[in-house]
């Protein structure tokens, strides 16, 4: 498997202008995660999905921030209007539920540093 | 909201030292993990605890969970230069599948 895969790499735009992360989560996990990490903040969880379904966006910044999951192998995190303060790293992760034998450990995508000028 | 505390913050061994990090939590946990960031990279899982007082291995680190549940240490013996990274401890509360991270400690270890 080629683990969590999420894109772009590096993304530099200018405050105003619409943002869109993408993460593809390892095939038959059951859960997604969307984090953000910075030198003052740490990591951050901003939202997470249980079988695509959103179970907890209390960590969502503000509303400029959307995310979603329209099927198993795809989820968005789309920042509109981008402002300088969300400049930092924004990580996917993903695993499997309850019950497996996995111990729910996550399994992060190499992340995506977002600079917004 | 649960928290989770980390210290140290940053730790400079020599090559050889010891290296401990600590995780305090506000409340009960019903598990901790810990992960590994390396400089540029991504969180890497290292195990997870369960148990009240459970104690783990994994050749040089040592993990701990406390009795009470809220806390919890990682131990490295001998530090290699290989060991250089951010340790984050992550807490679950009960009935909850999110995890809240500690704010990590970064070991540089001096050859």
């Amino acid at each position: 498997d080629a683990g969590v895969i999420q894109s772009p790499r590096h993304e530099v735009t200018e405050m105003g202008q619409e943002v869109t992360l993408r993460c593809k989560p390892i095939s038959g996990h059951d859960y997604l995660f969307w984090y953000r990490q910075t030198m003052m903040r740490g990591l951050e969880l901003l939202i997470y999905f249980n079988n695509n379904v959103p179970i907890d966006d209390s960590g969502m910044p503000e509303d400029r921030f959307s995310a979603k999951m329209p099927n198993a192998s795809f989820s968005t995190l789309k920042i509109q209007p981008s402002e300088p303060r969300d400049s930092a790293v924004y990580f996917c992760a993903s695993s499997f539920g309850t019950g497996r034998p996995s111990y729910n450990e996550q399994f992060f995508g190499p992340g995506t540093r977002l600079t917004v000028l | 909201g649960q928290q989770v505390m980390q210290i140290p913050q940053y730790q400079h061994v020599q090559e050889g030292e010891d290296f401990t990090t600590y995780c305090n939590s506000s409340t009960t946990l019903s598990n901790i993990q810990w992960y590994k960031q390396r400089p540029g990279g991504h969180p890497v899982f290292l195990i997870q605890l369960v148990k009240s007082g459970e104690v783990k291995k994994q050749k040089r680190l040592t993990f701990q969970f406390g009795e009470a549940k809220k806390n919890s240490s990682l131990h490295i013996t001998a530090t290699q230069t290989t060991d250089v990274g951010t340790y984050f401890c992550a807490g679950r509360g009960a009935g909850s599948y999110q995890l809240t991270f500690g704010k990590g400690t970064t070991l540089s270890v001096i050859p």
